[in-house]
């Protein structure tokens, strides 16, 4: 499709266990971001990629979190050892870069999110 | 530091009635960009509108506009004619040039028109 793809769309598992979630971003956008929405909630910044790099991992919630991203295109979060304050919609979005690599001035696309509930 | 405030958490009119979406930001920088998107209870938040801080005229799309104004930090937004369709959430989002990764959404306006 030509939207930003995240899979799965729901995911239920027991406290503690660890959980991956995937994003794959339109085609040709260099930017992808990670973002949590929790019920009734803004959207909570996670993690961007440039690229494969991650420049910036401030908003990780700890150490539990972790997300990488290969050949500039997929990427996965991962989220260990799952705590029930984890329950969220986990969002992804992607952009274009104008001009060494310049996104700041760029909108980004959302995909549907995956919404991760923890028991 | 960024921050993006949308001080009404939620909005309920009439459909045809006008309505407007509080923004307020703050910054430090010279160069950002502020953003609207909705978020209809389908959930996919969908890109409306873009501004940079070098460019305070107002826009208008159709039923939308916009009225940026640098001197009280605000980007706020205005449905004319609202209609059932337009019931959503609405994010303002702030980016930094110096930090250009990291959006700052505000909390979400819920925004319900009814017949």
């Amino acid at each position: 499709g030509a939207g930003v793809s995240q899979s799965p769309s729901n995911k239920v598992t027991e406290k503690g266990k660890d959980v991956e979630l995937r994003c794959d971003p339109i085609s040709g956008h260099t930017a992808l971001y990670w973002y949590r929405q929790s019920l009734g909630q803004g959207l909570e910044f996670l993690i961007y990629f440039q690229g494969n790099s991650a420049p910036d991992k401030s908003g990780l919630p700890s150490d539990r979190f972790s997300a990488e991203r290969t050949g500039g295109s997929v990427s996965t979060l991962t989220i260990q050892r799952t705590q029930q304050e984890d329950s969220a919609v986990y969002l992804c979005a992607s952009s274009l870069a104008s001009g060494q690599d310049v996104f700041s001035n760029q909108p980004q696309h959302f995909g549907d999110g995956t919404r991760l509930s923890i028991l | 530091a960024q921050k993006v405030t949308q001080a009404q958490t939620e909005i309920s009119v009439v459909e045809k009635e006008d309505v407007t979406l509080d923004c307020v930001y703050e910054t430090r920088d010279t160069t950002y960009y502020l953003f609207w998107y909705k978020q209809p209870p389908s959930g996919e938040l969908v890109f409306l509108i873009r501004r940079n801080s070098f460019d305070e005229q107002n826009e208008i799309s159709g039923r939308y506009s916009w009225n940026f104004q640098k001197s009280t930090s605000s980007f706020n937004f205005t449905i004319t004619a609202s209609q059932v369709v337009d019931s959503a959430v609405y994010f303002c989002a702030l980016r930094l040039d110096t930090n250009a990764g990291k959006s700052t959404f505000g909390d979400g306006t819920t925004l319900t028109v009814k017949p």
